[in-house]
Order: structure tokens, then C-alpha cells, then sequence
């Protein structure tokens, strides 16, 4: 099966700054990469997507880049704020029926 | 659009009962897929259902965990017997097809804590 690793488990940043996530996957044939974001207590919402077929993809503050040879997609997001707190999961789809999830990572935004 | 249902949002069960999480998909969604979240831990798949149809229960241990999605009503997962590391938030979500290259939504979860 796939196998989805997410760094780091924990990161903070001050306000106004960037913070990067990363993912790495096992299968080569998983193309559908979405990242959700789960405010505490909450349920995991779809921020920002990317299909194999695609090398970046942008949206307003968050970006999305995905390298398919050597196996690996981040999340980019600029100009942090503190609503931007929150888990952040990565999760990677053959085009199938279930997506393998990374662990997450705790993004705090320190004002 | 009321968007995924889950009810009930806490649940509170003693060691050996049942425990019954309900799932409305959103209007119009007919693929269903629970997901359990450990306490920091990733989300992990459990079952996708279609209606009257379990289409992939692989992620399911295999007892004391049942699910199902009816015809009329909403999807059922069931845990019988529960014990102390059946606590965990368990996440339900839909999609309008087979959700492989489109994002699920969620709905807000059940979460169950066995005492």
C-alpha cells in the first residue's frame, strides 16, 4: 500500500512569516494530492489540491508544489496569521477509493 | 446544503457496550467513507460504502466493527464490545463520486470515549 510521511510534527512561526510542510509517498502510481486543515475540535477541510499532471499550483496565500520523481509534495503558506494555527495533513490518492494520510503537522503563528 | 452530518458528536460508552455513530452524506453524495482519528495521530481509513454496498472494508478490524449504508437513511458504523482503545474521533465523509481525485468533505466527527 501507500505510505505517506509528513515533516514536521510541530512548527512555529511569527506572524508574517512562511511556513513549509512536507510530504513524501511510497507508490509511484498515487496522483491526487490534497492537503486539509483541522482547527481544534474540528473537522478536516480541503484547502488546496494538486493532480499529478501539475508541478504548482497557488492560492492567494498558499501554495502547493508536487516533485513526482522524486516523490514528494509541500505546502506553502506566505504571510502567515494567526488564524492560520491549526494541524495541517498532507494525504496522497491512486484515483481510488480511500487517501493515505500523513501524520499532520501543528502549525502555530506566534502574533 | 447541510453539508456531512455526524451525530452523535460526543459519545461516552463504558467498556463492553455498543456504540452506534450515524453519517448523512451531503444532497446528493452516494459514496460514504469513515475515517478514525487517534488522539495525535493522522486520519486512517476504515470503510467506503456506496448504498446497500460495502465497497472496501480494509481498513476495519476485523471484530467488533460493522458498517453499513441503507438504502434510506443515513450510514451506521457499529462497534460492539467496546474497549479503552476504541477512543478516538471518527470522521465520516462524502463524496459525489468515487473520491479518489477529488477531496472528500467531512463532517464534524463522532468522538467516543470509552470509559
Amino acid at each position: 500500500g501507500e505510505n505517506v510521511e509528513q515533516h514536521p510534527s510541530t512548527l512555529s512561526v511569527q506572524e508574517g512569516d512562511s511556513a513549509v510542510i512536507k510530504c513524501t509517498y511510497s507508490d509511484s502510481a498515487s496522483n491526487y494530492f490534497p492537503w486539509y486543515k483541522q482547527e481544534l475540535g474540528k473537522r478536516p477541510q480541503l484547502i488546496i489540491d494538486i493532480r499529478s499532471n501539475v508541478g504548482e499550483k497557488k492560492d492567494q496565500r498558499i501554495a502547493v508544489t508536487l516533485n513526482k520523481t522524486a516523490k514528494h509534495f509541500s505546502l506553502h503558506i506566505t504571510e502567515t496569521q494567526p488564524e492560520d494555527s491549526a494541524v495541517y495533513f498532507c494525504a496522497a490518492s491512486k484515483g481510488g477509493n480511500q487517501f493515505y494520510f500523513g501524520t499532520g503537522t501543528s502549525l502555530t503563528v506566534i502574533p | 446544503n447541510a453539508g456531512v452530518m455526524q451525530n452523535p458528536r460526543h459519545l461516552v460508552r463504558r467498556r463492553g457496550q455498543e456504540a452506534r455513530l450515524r453519517c448523512s452524506p451531503m444532497k446528493g453524495h452516494s459514496h460514504v467513507y469513515w475515517y478514525r482519528q487517534l488522539p495525535e495521530e493522522g486520519l486512517k481509513f476504515m470503510v467506503y460504502l456506496q448504498k446497500e454496498n460495502i465497497i472496501d472494508e480494509s481498513g476495519m478490524p476485523k471484530e467488533r466493527f460493522s458498517a453499513e449504508f441503507p438504502k434510506e437513511g443515513p450510514s451506521i458504523l457499529r462497534i460492539q464490545q467496546v474497549v479503552r482503545g476504541d477512543s478516538a474521533a471518527y470522521f465520516c465523509a462524502s463524496s459525489p463520486i468515487v473520491g479518489g481525485n477529488y477531496g472528500y468533505t467531512f463532517g464534524s466527527g463522532t468522538r467516543l470515549t470509552v470509559v
